[in-house]
């Protein structure tokens, strides 16, 4: 069963670094999306990409954040220069197709430590 | 602003037993509610969808339940078993944005 994939699992980092986290959405996939979970707490939307464009961003998803599709299959969050407080579990999602359905699959996870 | 809430926020049980967990939303205006679960250190995995317009949906001991009129949602595991232990994410999609927007979850242990 096809399935969204993200790379590394967990990336430890210093602040003011600045970390890529991958994804490979599932290949006839059209809608992109990340997620972060701080630990403790609700699952947060960032960001949602479609033709290579942000529709839609969160208040979370400021200037320290990019994503872009550099390839036909991978799916990238840039974090400039990181915080403490982006420590947190990373998650891509996506989907076929808006409309009827419209179910969001999820990778595993990217963890972000930032020391 | 969309809130999603879900009691209680752990349920411990013993095998065998049926148990329902529960999920509100402050706005009825929702397109579809996803229920997922989560593994510790773990991704997401999707267990049932339920578009607005529907009143429930079944996968094998699972069945969920809409009504959108009152904000809520139920999660309903038949004969639990061991393995059911995780945590239980409920989601909403509102109409107009492409967000999900999660409570915090429902933490099951199901007891041998």
């Amino acid at each position: 069963e096809p399935e969204v994939t993200q790379t590394p699992s967990h990336q430890v980092t210093q602040m003011g670094q600045e970390v890529i986290l991958r994804c490979v959405p599932i290949s006839n996939h059209l809608y992109f999306y990340w997620y972060r979970q701080i630990l403790g707490q609700k699952v947060e939307f960032l960001v949602s990409f479609y033709n290579n464009e942000i529709s839609e961003k969160s208040e979370i998803f400021d200037d320290q954040f990019s994503v872009e599709r550099p390839d036909g299959s991978n799916f990238t969050l840039k974090i400039r220069s990181t915080k403490l407080e982006d420590s947190a579990m990373y998650f891509c999602a996506s989907i076929r197709l808006l409309g009827a359905g419209y179910e969001q699959y999820f990778g595993p996870g990217t963890r972000l430590t930032v020391t | 602003k969309q809130e999603v809430t879900q009691i209680p926020a752990a349920l411990s049980v013993p095998e065998g037993e049926n148990l329902v967990l529960n999920c509100s939303f402050t706005d009825s205006a929702i397109y579809n509610l996803q229920w997922f679960r989560q593994d510790p250190g773990k991704g997401l995995t999707s267990l049932l969808l339920i578009q607005s317009s529907q009143r429930e949906q079944t996968s094998g001991r699972l069945n969920a339940s809409l009504d959108k009129s009152s904000g809520r949602s139920t999660l309903y595991i038949a004969a639990s078993q061991p393995g059911d232990s995780a945590t239980y994410l409920c989601a909403v999609k509102e109409g107009g944005s492409e967000k999900l927007v999660f409570g915090k979850g429902t933490k099951l242990t199901v007891n041998p």
